[in-house]
């Protein structure tokens, strides 16, 4: 397999259930990031993760929980989310530093909250 | 505020026309990027622009650094329905993150 991986596509969630997302990347990046696209939004910076360190926390509510166990893997934990929290949920891997360093996102996995 | 302002945010137009969508900042960036997004999939690179008044050609699409970098349009000649999708311009800001503009979403109708 090549390229960003996400995992489910989909999901349907009750705001009381815990889940959580998948992304691997297989292009030997060093630098994760979980980005949140909703209708009415931009696409939104949630977590950035390089050389598994956590670089940024763009004010994400801690009932969203990011895990980078190594440099292939991220994880998205979700607990007690809200319905306003249903978007589409995108993951994506760079190498870094470069100037002009390009990003590569997976699929992305569609969230409901129910 | 947005740092990146896109215009128009909907753009609906018929095949064969001609169209032009815009990336504006008051910022100065060091380079900019231009991503298409189609509908199930995730964005996926475009073409990267660096210096200014730089212009980039591919295939029908023509992009445009702004003389000053605050700024870069994006226009397609003949559009066709295959050039249907949200278009995204982006900078990277530090060393690690990219932040995106709202996009245009551009429709062709046959």
């Amino acid at each position: 397999e090549t390229g960003v991986t996400q995992t489910p596509r989909h999901l349907v969630m009750g705001m009381t259930n815990k889940k959580s997302l998948k992304c691997e990347q297989h292009l030997g990046h060093n630098a994760m990031y979980w980005y949140k696209q909703s209708a009415k939004k931009p696409l939104e910076l949630m977590f950035v993760y390089s050389l598994e360190e956590r670089v940024e926390n763009n004010s994400v509510p801690s009932r969203f929980s990011p895990e980078c166990p190594n440099s292939s893997h991220l994880f998205l934990h979700l607990h007690t989310l809200q319905p306003e929290d249903s978007a589409l949920y995108l993951c994506a891997s760079s190498q870094v530093p470069a100037e002009n360093t390009e990003a590569f996102f997976g699929q992305g996995t569609r969230l409901t909250v129910v | 505020t947005q740092l990146l302002e896109q215009s128009p945010q909907f753009l609906s137009i018929q095949e064969g026309e001609n169209l032009t969508v815009y990336c504006n900042s008051s910022s100065v960036f060091s380079s900019l990027q231009w991503y298409r997004q189609e509908p199930g999939e995730g964005p996926v690179l475009l073409v990267t622009v660096v210096t200014g008044g730089e212009v980039k050609k591919l295939k029908r699409l023509t992009f445009q650094f702004g003389d000053a970098r605050k700024d870069s349009s994006l226009h397609i000649t003949a559009a066709q329905p295959g050039d249907t999708g949200l278009y995204l311009c982006a900078v990277i800001q530090g060393a690690q993150k990219l932040v995106f503009g709202q996009g245009t979403r551009l429709t062709i109708n046959p």
